[in-house]
């Protein structure tokens, strides 16, 4: 079984800003793809970014990249020039790739102030 | 449609009452999920179709909980005899190759 832990139930940050969110996971598996997602106020699940295990550099999307430690089972989100827009709720998930559901952290609540 | 979609946006229902939420994934998405996401937790994986084939029931936590996908298209989970701890947000999502699209839920209140 994979967990994921999230131990930040709440960040802040000021506008334009850098803001990391820490996710650790547990697995035995060597095969397998982590995402951060995104739940604003209309609670849609929105992917923020993907990473592949097997791949050695970090993901980054705009805004948006991640630290990817494997030996340490670490994968953080970093998010650089903090905008108003990025207040939500932030979840961390894991994927094996012998598998199909993702399995989630509780969470980190991302506030964003002027 | 664009997106996925699910109905109703929120329910309140009484104790005992059956309910039924109702999703309709992206055209074409082969795979739909149910997820369950209870007020401060992350999401809890419910139940998993692949097309044609038997769907994965591990994630439903009791005997009340059931789910159809008809025509490989619209699924439907039903909640029979429900009770307070059934009030969640239901979160469906449908992929075709990697990637989840989600839904924006179904917010369920048990009263």
């Amino acid at each position: 079984a994979q967990t994921v832990t999230q131990s930040q139930p709440e960040m802040s940050v000021q506008e334009a800003e850098t803001v990391t969110l820490s996710c650790t996971y547990d697995t035995s598996e060597s095969d397998y793809y982590l995402f951060w997602y995104k739940q604003p106020p209309s609670r849609q699940m929105i992917l923020v970014i993907r990473q592949e295990a097997y791949k050695q550099q970090n993901a980054t999307e705009n805004r948006f990249s991640v630290n990817f430690q494997k030996a340490a089972k670490s994968f953080s989100l970093k998010i650089s020039d903090s905008q108003l827009g990025d207040a939500a709720m932030y979840f961390c998930a894991f994927e094996a790739n012998s598998g199909y559901a993702l399995n989630f952290g509780k969470g980190t609540s991302l506030l964003v102030t002027p | 449609g664009a997106g996925v979609s699910q109905s109703p946006s929120n329910k309140v229902t009484e104790k005992g009452k059956d309910v039924e939420l109702r999703c309709d994934p992206i055209s074409g998405h082969t795979a739909l999920y149910w997820y369950r996401q209870s007020l401060g937790q992350g999401l809890e994986f419910l139940i998993y179709f692949q097309g044609n084939s038997a769907p994965d029931k591990s994630g439903l936590p009791s005997d009340r909980f059931s789910a159809e996908r008809t025509g490989g298209s619209v699924s439907t989970l039903t909640i029979q005899r429900t009770q307070q701890e059934d009030s969640a947000v239901y979160l469906c999502a449908s992929s075709l190759d990697f990637g989840y699209t989600f839904g924006s839920g179904t917010r369920l209140t048990v009263v």
